[in-house]
């Protein structure tokens, strides 16, 4: 069973930063690649970047780029979201996905709990 | 960018009768669409992907259907846990995700 739990959420200041977790169990973690994906009440769902199985191929959203890096520590079964220049519009609940691929598209399947973010003064 | 629209917003119905909803997108996303079921305080859960196929644990009173632009996820008799909120979600190359609004089916 796909198991994701993330942290590293909280309070921080506009133009702060903070470093996600997302640790997996219940599956071959070093086989699937990783999303971030983040929910407001007002954008919706909005996915943010992907992180390859290998850790070598890195895509992000265009409004994230710059500020916000994807990696992954396979021995360890996490991946990671460091947000720097934070903005009072990136407050949202942030969750990682696992990436599953059907015949041609590839989806989220097997989502965390969420980490809440919230940006302010 | 593409954009989905998802439709109605809210779709409030009696646990047992069938339930319609409905996904367009902006230009034609070929099969590549997925549904979603977000039940409150907890994350989304993937339904349907490429358009049809059930993702490992849905029941079988899910369906999806559609192609190009227009797309369809049913719901043949509704149980007391279908009511949530849905999303369908267009993925492309680049890579690009992008998911609609989301459809809120609440108890009639």
């Amino acid at each position: 069973q796909v198991q994701l739990v993330e942290s590293g959420g909280g309070v921080v200041q506009p133009g702060g930063s903070l470093r996600l977790s997302c640790v997996a169990s219940g599956f071959p973690f070093q086989s699937f690649g990783m999303h971030w994906v983040r929910q407001t009440p007002g954008k919706g769902l909005e996915w943010l970047a992907l992180i390859w199985d290998d850790g070598n191929n890195k895509y992000y959203t265009d409004s994230v780029r710059g500020r916000l890096t994807v990696s992954r520590d396979n021995s360890k079964k996490t991946v990671f979201l460091q947000m720097n220049s934070l903005r009072v519009d990136d407050t949202a609940v942030y969750y990682c996905a696992r990436r599953y691929c059907g015949r041609s598209k590839c989806y989220f399947d097997g989502w965390g709990q969420g980490t809440l973010v919230i940006v302010s003064s | 960018e593409i954009v989905l629209t998802q439709s109605p917003a809210t779709l409030s119905l009696s646990p047992g009768e069938r339930a319609t909803l409905s996904c367009r997108a902006s230009q034609s996303v070929s099969n590549n669409l997925a549904w979603y079921q977000q039940r409150p305080g907890q994350a989304p859960r993937l339904l349907i992907y490429d358009t049809s196929n059930r993702a490992s644990g849905t029941p079988a009173r899910f369906s999806g259907s559609g192609s190009g632009t227009d797309f369809t996820l049913t719901i043949t008799s509704l149980a007391p846990e279908d009511f949530a909120v849905y999303y369908c979600q267009q993925s492309s190359d680049g890579p690009s995700y992008i998911f609609g609004q989301g459809t809120r089916l609440d108890i009639k």
